[in-house]
């Protein structure tokens, strides 16, 4: 695979669950990011990080906290979530040294929000 | 704002034979990177092939090469001697060389591999 770990993969919450989806990279890249994706839609990117500091927030509720300890591993706590926001969250990772490279992404968590 | 647009939500091909996705992008920028990737049914996305825009020879990788016409803003990937694991979604993406943040992609294309 691609060194880009996903848990859980699959989840089912209600509405007013608080849960959390969790990356782990073992390629030693130094960028990690959390994509969303729904059907018959382009990729939505919603987080990134950089060197464990979020560079990114794509106007992302405030409803999905991202939470980066170190280069390694990257969270998103969910909370209150909608229906509507059932999907693939997809994470990735890249090594960016100035050009940006490949993305290698993870299988994906699906979730669906009852 | 960059848009990428694959305009082939479908595609089929027969087994052996060669079959082309379709992808335009808009861009304002000059320095940026292309990416085809390959998401299987129920399996990881992975790198496909990646064309950098300064570069004006088409990125080949095995099977699989783009024409990139840089003036048209176009980047369709061209799959040869197409095999039955080539079936997944196709997505083009484009990623800006000012901002590395700044990663889009098209809604996909399904490919599916007759026998």
């Amino acid at each position: 695979e691609t060194g880009v770990t996903q848990t859980p993969r699959h989840l089912v919450m209600g509405m007013t669950n608080k849960k959390s989806l969790k990356c782990e990279q073992h390629l030693g890249h130094n960028a990690m990011y959390w994509y969303k994706q729904s059907a018959k839609k382009p990729l939505e990117l919603m987080f990134v990080y950089n060197f464990k500091e979020q560079t990114e927030n794509n106007s992302v509720p405030s409803r999905f906290s991202p939470e980066c300890p170190n280069s390694s591993h990257l969270f998103l706590h969910l909370h209150t979530l909608q229906p509507e926001d059932s999907a693939l969250y997809l994470c990735a990772s890249s090594q960016d040294e100035g050009a940006p490279e490949t993305q290698y992404f993870g299988p994906g968590t699906r979730l669906l929000v009852l | 704002a960059q848009t990428v647009t694959q305009s082939q939500p479908e595609m089929s091909v027969q087994e052996a034979e060669t079959v082309t996705l379709s992808c335009t992008y808009d861009t304002s920028e000059s320095d940026y990177y292309l990416f085809w990737y390959k998401q299987p049914p129920s399996r990881q996305m992975i790198l496909v092939i990646r064309q950098e825009a300064y570069k004006q020879q088409n990125a080949t990788e095995n099977r699989f090469s783009v024409n990139f016409q840089k003036a048209a803003k176009s980047f369709s990937l061209k799959i040869s001697d197409s095999q039955l694991g080539d079936a997944a979604m196709y997505f083009c993406a484009y990623r800006s060389g000012y901002n590395n943040n700044d990663m889009r992609f098209g809604a996909g294309t399904r490919l599916t591999v007759k026998p």
